[in-house]
């Protein structure tokens, strides 16, 4: 089983859609969480991190439950723009006791007009 | 601001061939890793550095080498290229608990 494992996608939706993604993980020690987006043949860059109480930025909304290993991001409004590649990330503690980033393999989104 | 510096950008290698990667940050960051990113794959990671001096495996290690003789720099060496090396390689830093800066991307094709 993958540590980090998200909806395979691809998602393709119209413009001013709702969009949401989960994401699942592994281990239970796990202790922040992000989401990262990825343009096509460009690196991923942080969208947003990923707090207890879920957390907001602009029409970007990410969710955690810890109980249930889950992770959600909701894209409201989609515009042309959005469509790229998210990636659901885990910094896991590892037994070494450092802290690795562990990715999902993303989920690939285009918004159409 | 530089951020990560990851050098070269593209880079045909032929079988048996070796070559290092670069890979520079000027933030200070205490961890560097590299990854690879393999098409309909996520991001696997190959090595890591926790700071100066210390590295470790990742999760895809064999046929790479990894040195941290600095804070700011995290060559990857690649020892005898094969063609399932062939990849986008990416260099990232990060603090503890921050997130993770990547560079724009190594493409490597090994014929």
């Amino acid at each position: 089983r993958k540590e980090v494992e998200q909806d395979p996608g691809p998602f393709n939706v119209p413009e001013g859609a709702t969009v949401a993604f989960n994401c699942t993980y592994s281990n239970s020690a796990s202790q922040s969480f992000f989401w990262y987006r990825q343009d096509c043949r460009k690196e991923p860059k942080l969208l947003m991190s990923v707090y207890s109480s879920g957390n907001e930025d602009g029409r970007f909304t990410a969710q955690l439950n810890r109980a249930s290993q889950y992770i959600s991001l909701l894209i409201r409004d989609s515009k042309l723009s959005d469509s790229a590649t998210y990636l659901c990330v885990v910094n896991i503690v590892t037994a070494g006791s450092a802290r690795q980033l562990t990715f999902g393999s993303g989920t690939q989104l285009t918004v159409l007009p | 601001n530089a951020g990560v510096t990851q050098t070269p950008k593209f880079q045909v290698l032929k079988t048996g061939q070796s070559m290092t990667l670069q890979c520079a940050q000027d933030m200070n960051h205490e961890y560097m890793s590299w990854y690879r990113q393999d098409p309909g794959m996520g991001l696997r990671l190959i090595h890591y550095s926790v700071g100066a001096g210390i590295t470790d495996q990742g999760e895809v290690p064999n046929g790479y080498n990894v040195s941290r003789s600095t804070t700011e720099d995290f060559p990857l060496r690649l020892l005898s290229a094969a063609p399932s090396q062939t990849s986008v390689y990416f260099c990232a830093s990060r603090s503890l608990e921050t997130e993770a800066f990547f560079g724009q991307g190594t493409r490597l094709t090994v014929v």
